[in-house]
C-alpha cells in the first residue's frame, strides 16, 4: 500500500523548533519531488514548501522562507521539515504529500504534476 | 505567485442535485489545474488533474473542464458522500497554490 506517515508535532513555544519527519512506503521515494503542506485550523491549504526527487532543489512558500528547511533522504524514505523561529500562525497540520505526474502528450517534454498521495498529517501548535 | 480564486465559497444543495465549482487564475495556466475533494478530519484526496483528467478510482459524476483562466468542477447526481470541501490547484508553478475551497453542505 501507498502511504505516507508523518511524526514530530507537538506544542511548542513561541520561537521554538520542530523536525517533521515523513515516512514513505509502497512506491520507489526517489521517483518523486515530494511537498509539505498545511492547513491552519478552520483554513484552506497552503503550500509549505517542495523537495525535488534528487534534492538538488528545494522551493519555500514566502511565509517560511529563512525559517524552515526541506530535507529528505531516499535511501531510508524520508522526509523531513526543520522548522525554527516558530510563530503563533504556523499553528496546522501539516502534511506530507507526493507529486504525482503524467506526460502532457500535447506538448512535448511536457508533464503534468498532482498531489496523488496525501499524509494524515501531523499537528504543530504554537503558543506559550 | 499565481492566485486562484473559486466561487461560490460555499453552496447547499440536495442528493440527486448537478452541482458546479468555479476555479479562476490570476494568469493563464493552461490545463495545469487540479481538483481536490477533503472531509473534516481527512487528508485531500485528489479528483481531478490537467484540468479534465479523472484520477484512477474517482466516481464518473466527477468531471472536470476549462483552460487558460477560468475552470469548473461540475458534480452529476450529487451523492451523500459528496458532502465535503472541493479545492482547486495550479500546478504551473512550482508553488501550486490552492484555491480558498468551496464547502458543499446538505440543504
Amino acid at each position: 500500500e501507498v502511504q505516507l506517515v508523518e511524526s514530530g508535532g507537538g506544542l511548542v513555544q513561541p520561537g521554538g523548533s520542530l523536525r517533521l519527519s515523513c515516512s514513505a512506503s509502497g512506491f520507489t521515494l526517489s521517483s518523486f519531488a515530494m511537498y509539505w503542506v498545511r492547513q491552519a485550523p478552520g483554513k484552506g491549504l497552503e503550500y509549505v514548501s517542495l523537495i525535488t526527487s534528487n534534492a538538488v532543489s528545494t522551493y519555500y512558500a514566502d511565509s517560511v522562507k529563512g525559517r524552515v528547511t526541506i530535507s529528505r533522504d531516499n535511501s531510508k524514505n524520508m522526509v523531513y521539515l526543520q522548522m525554527s523561529s516558530l510563530r503563533a500562525e504556523d499553528t496546522a497540520v501539516y502534511h506530507c504529500v507526493r507529486l504525482g505526474y503524467s506526460r502532457n502528450w500535447a506538448v512535448q517534454e511536457d508533464w503534468y504534476y498532482y498531489m496523488d498521495v496525501w499524509g494524515k498529517g501531523t499537528t504543530v501548535t504554537v503558543s506559550s | 505567485d499565481i492566485q486562484m480564486t473559486q466561487s461560490p465559497s460555499s453552496l447547499s444543495a440536495s442528493v440527486g442535485d448537478r452541482v458546479t465549482i468555479t476555479c479562476r487564475a490570476s494568469q493563464s495556466i493552461s490545463t495545469y489545474l487540479n481538483w481536490y475533494q477533503q472531509k473534516p478530519g481527512r487528508a485531500p484526496k485528489l479528483l481531478i488533474y490537467a484540468a479534465s483528467s479523472l484520477q484512477s478510482g474517482v466516481p464518473s459524476r466527477f468531471s472536470g473542464s476549462g483552460s487558460g483562466t477560468d475552470f469548473t468542477l461540475t458534480i452529476n447526481s450529487l451523492q451523500p458522500e459528496d458532502f465535503a470541501t472541493y479545492y482547486c490547484q495550479q500546478s504551473h508553478s512550482p508553488s501550486r497554490t490552492f484555491g480558498q475551497g468551496t464547502k458543499v453542505e446538505i440543504k
